[in-house]
């Protein structure tokens, strides 16, 4: 019941900037974009949320259109230690799950 | 910086035993969560606990499956009678405020045989 679409996978450069793109086209007024990844086999690691607004922290920026229909999540220097599966996820202000889709696989090459 | 811990890593049972999984949420952290992930499948919700009671739960966690937080500081899944199907991966994870912006343990991984 994952509201969000992404690519399955992608390569990246290592150094060069990866920007993960996430449709969520049935998003909803009360419900923000959440980012998470997971390397290998541990526990899903946050990396970032945001309603309507773009968003930076340490880790990442979040781009979210205006229509708040998709989103971008940019990792602005990628390393190998990047690579993991990112995944984008809608959750409602409420709510108290968070539902995880297939997610990207994103590569990082040297 | 705080983490949440899992104990054991690791856990082999037999079909039909109850297991019992540990979790050590961050310590002012007020909502709880389990999570499992089969191997090659998504990272599924299980259940999610607050002020001493169950919040919200799936479809999966049925009759067999319980929480409690016994104490100040533990947070278990147990799981009465388990199956060759309940074999995956269980992450514990926690929150401060009940947001989306969870603290995830690194898992324990639970084999049936």
């Amino acid at each position: 019941d994952a509201k969000t679409t992404q690519p399955p996978s992608m390569d990246c450069a290592e150094g060069r900037a990866a920007n993960l793109p996430c449709n969520h086209s049935t998003i909803s007024g009360n419900e923000y974009v959440y980012w998470y990844r997971q390397i290998h086999s541990q526990g899903p690691q946050y990396i970032i949320h945001g309603l309507k607004n773009n968003e930076t922290n340490e880790m990442a920026s979040l781009i979210i259109t205006e229509d708040r229909k998709s989103s971008t999540l940019i990792l602005p220097h990628a390393t190998l230690r990047d690579t993991a599966v990112y995944y984008c996820i809608v959750r409602g202000r409420n709510d108290y799950k968070l539902s995880f889709g297939a997610g990207t696989t994103v590569t990082v090459r040297a | 910086e705080p983490e949440v811990t899992q104990t054991p890593s690791h856990q082999v049972t037999q079909m039909g035993q109850e297991v019992i999984l540990r979790c050590v949420p961050i310590s002012n952290h007020l909502y709880f969560y389990w999570y499992r992930q089969i191997l090659g499948q998504k990272v599924e919700f299980l259940v999610s606990f607050y002020n001493n009671e169950i919040s919200e739960k799936s479809e999966i966690f049925d009759d067999q499956f319980s929480v409690e937080r016994p104490d100040g500081s533990n947070f278990t899944l147990k799981i009465r009678s388990t199956k060759l199907e309940d074999s995956a991966m269980y992450f514990c994870a926690s929150s401060e405020d009940g947001g989306g912006k969870l603290f995830f343990g690194s898992g324990t991984q639970l084999s049936v045989l």
